[in-house]
Formats: structure tokens, C-alpha cells, sequence
């Protein structure tokens, strides 16, 4: 499809267990962003790419949170060791590199029990 | 640091009824980027607009209006004659100049709009 793709759409882990989620951007688009949203809350940003490098890192909450995009377009958010406090919709967006608007995707719900 | 205040948590009109949904920022920077983002219940958000700090121009597009006032640090929205698919949660957000589309958000405004 065209727009931001997120696997998977749900996911439900226990405690302690470790989670991928998976982000393919927009074909072309260099910027890529992580966003973790909490119910009746705003986006919070986590991450961004610029190509394959992590351009700001600095809203990964702890070290059990990781990200990589080794080729410069699909995104793996990683997290060990879930915790309760991770259950959230987690939100991948793309830009090109000379523009304001992101194009989000739908989202990756994950529940931690 | 910056902040987005929207203090509406939730708005219920009738259609065709006007609706604001207020937006209060708080930055030192002079120069940014303000946002406004609906999100359906499909969850995806959905870009509306972004304004820049130094154009104030109000600006309009088609039922949707929004109107910026740097002095009072406010970027409302407003849609004429709402319509039952305007339904959604509507977000405002701020980005400062560099660092990317790092955008920092209000806790957003439900809308519901029925017939």
C-alpha cells in the first residue's frame, strides 16, 4: 500500500516477555519516527531516523527500549522485558526530509498482562 | 521546555452546529511549528495543518478555520456546520525549528458529533 504500515496490530505478551514491532514507511520517505501513546493521552515522541541512524533518541524511557532500521526504511521497535507500564498504541510515522507533515500509521496496540 | 494545553477533553455538538476546539502552547523558542491532527477511530492521525511562528494569517479550508494568536499563545480550530464525520479526537501539537518532526502534543479534544 501507499501508506505507513505497522505489524502487528495488536499484541499481547506477560510480563518479563520481550516484543518486536515492526514499521514500514512511506517508500521514500528518509525520516522515520516512533511515537508511544497512552489511553486518553497525546502521542509522546520516542525516536527518529534519519536514513539508518538514530537522529534523536531521547524519549526511549529506559534502556529495555530499542530501535533500529538497518537499511534506512523498515523499523523495529524492541522491547525487553515488558512491563505493565509499556501497554500503549504505538505509532510509526514518515517524512520526507524538507517537510512538516507526518503520515502516520495506524498503530500497534500492545498490552502487557 | 515546551508544552500544548487542550483543555477541552471532550466537546458534544449537534450537526451543523459550530465548534472551537481551543489550543494554548507554552515555548521560549521564537520560532516553531504548530500542528493540528485528527484521529478517527481507526487510530491513524491524520495531518490538518501547520502553521509556522511568524505567519499569523488566519487561515481557512473549506468548513475548517483556525486562527492563530502568538500573543495570547493560542492556535484554535474551528469547524463550520460540523457533520457526524467529524466524529474523531483532534490533537494539537508543537515542533521547534531543528531536531526533525519531533512534535510534542496536547492530551487532544473527543468530538462528537450527532445527529
Amino acid at each position: 500500500g501507499a501508506g505507513v504500515s505497522q505489524t502487528p496490530s495488536n499484541k499481547v505478551t506477560e510480563k518479563g516477555k520481550y516484543v518486536e514491532l515492526r514499521c514500514d514507511p512511506i517508500s521514500g520517505h528518509t525520516a522515520l519516527y516512533w511515537y508511544r501513546q497512552s489511553l486518553g493521552q497525546g502521542p509522546e515522541f520516542l525516536i527518529y531516523f534519519q536514513g539508518t541512524g538514530a537522529a534523536d533518541d531521547s524519549g526511549l524511557p529506559n534502556d529495555r527500549f530499542f530501535a533500529v532500521r538497518p537499511e534506512g526504511s523498515v523499523s523495529t521497535l524492541k522491547i525487553q522485558r515488558t512491563e505493565r507500564g509499556d501497554s500503549a498504541v504505538y505509532l510509526c510515522a514518515s517524512s520526507t526530509r524538507s517537510t512538516g507533515e507526518l503520515f502516520f500509521g495506524e498503530g500497534s496496540r500492545l498490552t502487557v498482562l | 521546555a515546551q508544552k500544548v494545553t487542550q483543555a477541552q477533553t471532550e466537546i458534544s455538538v449537534v450537526e451543523k452546529e459550530d465548534v472551537t476546539l481551543d489550543c494554548v502552547y507554552e515555548t521560549r523558542d521564537t520560532t516553531y511549528y504548530l500542528f493540528w491532527y485528527k484521529q478517527p477511530p481507526s487510530g491513524e492521525l491524520v495531518f490538518l495543518i501547520r502553521r509556522n511562528s511568524f505567519d499569523e494569517q488566519n487561515e481557512i479550508s473549506g468548513r475548517y478555520s483556525w486562527n492563530f494568536q502568538k500573543s495570547t499563545s493560542s492556535f484554535n480550530f474551528t469547524i463550520t456546520a460540523s457533520q457526524v464525520v467529524d466524529s474523531a479526537v483532534y490533537f494539537c501539537a508543537l515542533k521547534l525549528t531543528g531536531g526533525g518532526n519531533k512534535l510534542t502534543f496536547g492530551t487532544g479534544t473527543q468530538l462528537k458529533v450527532e445527529l
